[in-house]
C-alpha cells in the first residue's frame, strides 16, 4: 500500500532556530502534500497544501513566511518552522493521496514531535 | 464537504464490537463516508469508506443508513490496540488534490 515517511520522528531545537520536516511518498508520486500541526488533546488541523513546482496555499491565519514549505519534486515535501518558539511545539503530520487510489483514502506520516526550548 | 457529528468519547469492553456512530446529515449524493482513526502519537489511519452500501474489510465494518444520513463503525471484536481517537470524515472523492479537514472525532477507550 501507499506509504508516506516523515523525517524526524522529533526533533528538539533551541528558540530562534529553524527545523526542516521532510515528508516522501515512498511508493507513489504525489502531485499534492499536506501538512497539518496538532496540539495536544486536539484534533488535527490544516495548515497547508504543498504542490509540487508551485507555492504552497495556506489555511487562514497559518503565517507562510513563518511555516516555509518546499514541494520540489513529485516524491518529497519540505515544512521548515523558522524562527521557532516554544509556542511553535507541536506534533507536524503530512498526508498524500495516490492519485489512482482505488479507496480515495489519504496516507499519513507517522508525524514529527517539535519541542522549541 | 458535508459537517458530521460525533459523540465525544465512547467506551467498550476488550472481546465486545465497539459500535461508533456518526451523523451526517446534510451528506451530498456524491459524497463518501470515510473512517480514519489516530492512535496516541502517531499519524492518522485510513480505516473504511462507502457510499450507500454496507461495506467490511479486514479492520472494520461501515454501516450506512438507507438514508445515508448516518453512519456507524463497527470494530467486530475490540482490542485494547484500538483503543484510538477515530475520525467521520464525508467527503466527495475528488482529487488527490482535494483536502480532508478532521472534526473532534470519538475518542474509544477498550477497557481490559
Amino acid at each position: 500500500g501507499a506509504v508516506v515517511s516523515q523525517h524526524p520522528s522529533w526533533v528538539i531545537c533551541k528558540s530562534g532556530t529553524s527545523v526542516k520536516i521532510e515528508c516522501r511518498s515512498l511508493d507513489f508520486q504525489a502531485t499534492t502534500m499536506f501538512w497539518y500541526r496538532q496540539f495536544p488533546k486536539q484534533s488535527l488541523m490544516l495548515m497547508a497544501t504543498s504542490n509540487e513546482g508551485s507555492k504552497a496555499t495556506y489555511e487562514q491565519g497559518v503565517e507562510k513566511d513563518k511555516f516555509l514549505i518546499n514541494h520540489a519534486s513529485l516524491t518529497l515535501s519540505t515544512l521548515t518552522v523558522t524562527s521557532a518558539h516554544p509556542e511553535d511545539s507541536s506534533f507536524y503530520i503530512c498526508s498524500a493521496r495516490p492519485r489512482d487510489s482505488p479507496s480515495g483514502g489519504y496516507t499519513f506520516g507517522s508525524g514529527t514531535r517539535l519541542t522549541v526550548v | 464537504d458535508a459537517k458530521t457529528t460525533q459523540p465525544t468519547s465512547m467506551d467498550c469492553a476488550e472481546g465486545r464490537a465497539a459500535n461508533l456512530p456518526c451523523n451526517h446529515s446534510t451528506i451530498s449524493g456524491n459524497e463518501y463516508v470515510y473512517w480514519y482513526r489516530q492512535i496516541h502519537s502517531q499519524g492518522p489511519q485510513y480505516i473504511i469508506h462507502g457510499l450507500k452500501n454496507n461495506e467490511t474489510n479486514e479492520m472494520a465494518s461501515l454501516i450506512i443508513t438507507e438514508d445515508r444520513k448516518s453512519s456507524t463503525l463497527i470494530l467486530p471484536h475490540a482490542t485494547l490496540r484500538d483503543t484510538a481517537v477515530y475520525y467521520c470524515i464525508v467527503k466527495a472523492f475528488g482529487s488527490s488534490a482535494s483536502k480532508i479537514i478532521f472534526g473532534s472525532g470519538t475518542r474509544l477507550s477498550i477497557r481490559p
